[in-house]
């Protein structure tokens, strides 16, 4: 059974740092490209990061490029999403997400964890 | 970027009925179209993918259709646990995804 668990959010301040991380299993981790996927408070969905299952490719959205570092470890089987220099904006539940290629949908979503940046 | 957009913005509906969603691509995404349910305080799952095809475990209540820009979501009868939030996501542009705002299927 797949699973993606998240930790890491919390209250912070504006232009402050968080770490969210993120623990697979019942897949081939080393094997999967991972998203990080997040929806503000009673929002819609917004695409944020993309990594390769070998970290070789990385893409991020507009909204968070130059700020946001998606990083992994596949020893650990665990995806990271370094966020600096947060905005009011950035608040919002973050989900680990994976598909199963390319092109792809997502077909598994962690729970999410809440980052609230405060003004 | 390709701009989802979804219709309506809420759909009332008596439990049993049917119900029909719609999704417009601005550009053509070919069938690489998914549509997802999220139920309040939870993770957005799986419903069909490649405009038609349904993901493990789905039932057969659910059907998508459609291509290039236009798509549908059709719930044949729906039942208590799909009061929730649908949204369509592009994968065509993969991995840059793009959703639709949601439509929200509330009990009329």
């Amino acid at each position: 059974e797949v699973q993606l668990v998240e930790s890491g959010g919390g209250l912070v301040q504006r232009g402050g740092s968080l770490r969210l991380s993120c623990a697979a299993s019942g897949f081939t981790f080393s094997r999967s490209s991972m998203n990080w996927v997040r929806q503000a408070p009673g929002k819609g969905l917004e695409w944020v990061s993309y990594i390769s299952g070998s970290s070789s490719t990385i893409y991020y959205a507009d909204s968070v490029k130059g700020r946001f570092t998606i990083s992994r470890d596949n020893a650990k089987n665990s995806l990271y999403l370094q966020m600096n220099s947060l905005r009011a904006e950035d608040t919002a539940v973050y989900y680990c997400t994976v598909g199963s290629g390319s092109p792809s949908p997502i077909d598994f979503w962690g729970q999410g964890t809440l980052v609230t940046v405060s003004s | 970027e390709i701009v989802m957009t979804q219709s309506p913005a809420t759909l009332s509906v008596s439990q049993g009925e049917r119900a029909t969603l719609s999704c417009r691509a601005s550009q053509s995404i070919s069938s690489n179209l998914a549509w997802y349910r999220q139920k309040p305080g939870q993770a957005p799952r799986l419903l069909i993918y490649g405009a038609s095809t349904r993901a493990t475990g789905i039932p057969a209540r659910f059907s998508g259709s459609g291509s290039g820009t236009e798509f549908t979501l059709t719930i044949s009868s729906l039942q208590s646990e799909d009061f929730a939030v649908y949204y369509c996501q592009q994968y065509n542009d993969w991995p840059r995804f793009t959703f639709g705002p949601g439509t929200k299927v509330d009990i009329k």
